[in-house]
């Protein structure tokens, strides 16, 4: 069964700092990848996915993701933070045909 | 991507009633999933629901606590039966969107937010 392991449940910055969440995952084939945020009292929305193209994936709100095989991860980063990021983010992974898994989320405090 | 609602946003119900959970979508979708996200946790899939067919169970989820309805495809529904505190989550819709050759990508619902007292 596939995994996800998101290190740090919370993870703070200063505005203006780089983002970096954290996401390995498990598979023995390559698989579909997504980052989701959800906002508080929300619902999760989609930032960016991977799909087997280019390993660097460009999402909304400044936020990208790079896939890199040899580690098994794709950290999702931000040059620069900003006070609307402070969300819980969550990478998840396809399993089968159509079944996401999600890791168990990070919160992103930002600090003026 | 698609409009996705669900209603109600949010309930309190008393141990051993039954919440149905509604999730509407503004266009045709063949693939609907439920997932609950306990208090601080992460989203589990709960079932997937395809239209004119018995919905498919994860591990640890059963028909009678968790009811599912697809009459057609753009709605669907979600029983949480005979409540108990355990039950107290965030309950969530989403929907599989395929367009051509890209990749199937599941959006979600601003889910439901249950207290069960």
């Amino acid at each position: 069964a596939q995994s996800v392991t998101q290190l740090g449940s919370h993870v703070s910055v200063s505005e203006g700092a780089l983002v970096l969440l954290r996401c390995n995952y498990s598979s023995s084939v390559p698989p579909y990848l997504f980052w989701y945020v959800q906002y508080p009292n929300q619902g999760l929305q989609l930032l960016l996915k991977y799909t087997s193209a280019a390993t660097l994936v460009k999402g909304i709100n400044g936020f990208e993701a790079e896939f890199k095989k040899s580690e098994t991860s794709f950290h999702l980063t931000k040059p620069s933070a900003h006070m609307s990021d402070a969300a819980e983010y969550f990478c998840a992974v396809t399993e089968g045909f159509q079944k996401l898994v999600f890791g168990t989320g990070t919160r992103l405090l930002v600090s003026p | 991507s698609a409009v996705i609602s669900q209603k109600p946003s949010r309930d309190i119900c008393q141990r051993g009633t039954s919440l149905t959970i509604q999730c509407q979508v503004d266009s045709q979708v063949t693939m609907m999933f439920w997932y609950r996200q306990q208090p601080g946790q992460s989203l589990t899939l709960i079932a997937t629901a395809n239209q004119g067919s018995e919905a498919t169970y994860e591990s640890g989820f059963v028909i009678d606590k968790f009811p599912i309805s697809r009459p057609n495809l753009t709605f669907s529904t979600l029983t949480v039966s005979n409540m108990s505190p355990e039950d107290s989550s965030i309950y969530l819709c989403s929907v599989e969107l395929r367009r051509g050759a890209s990749t199937d990508t599941q959006y979600f619902g601003p889910g439901t937010r249950l207290t069960v007292l």
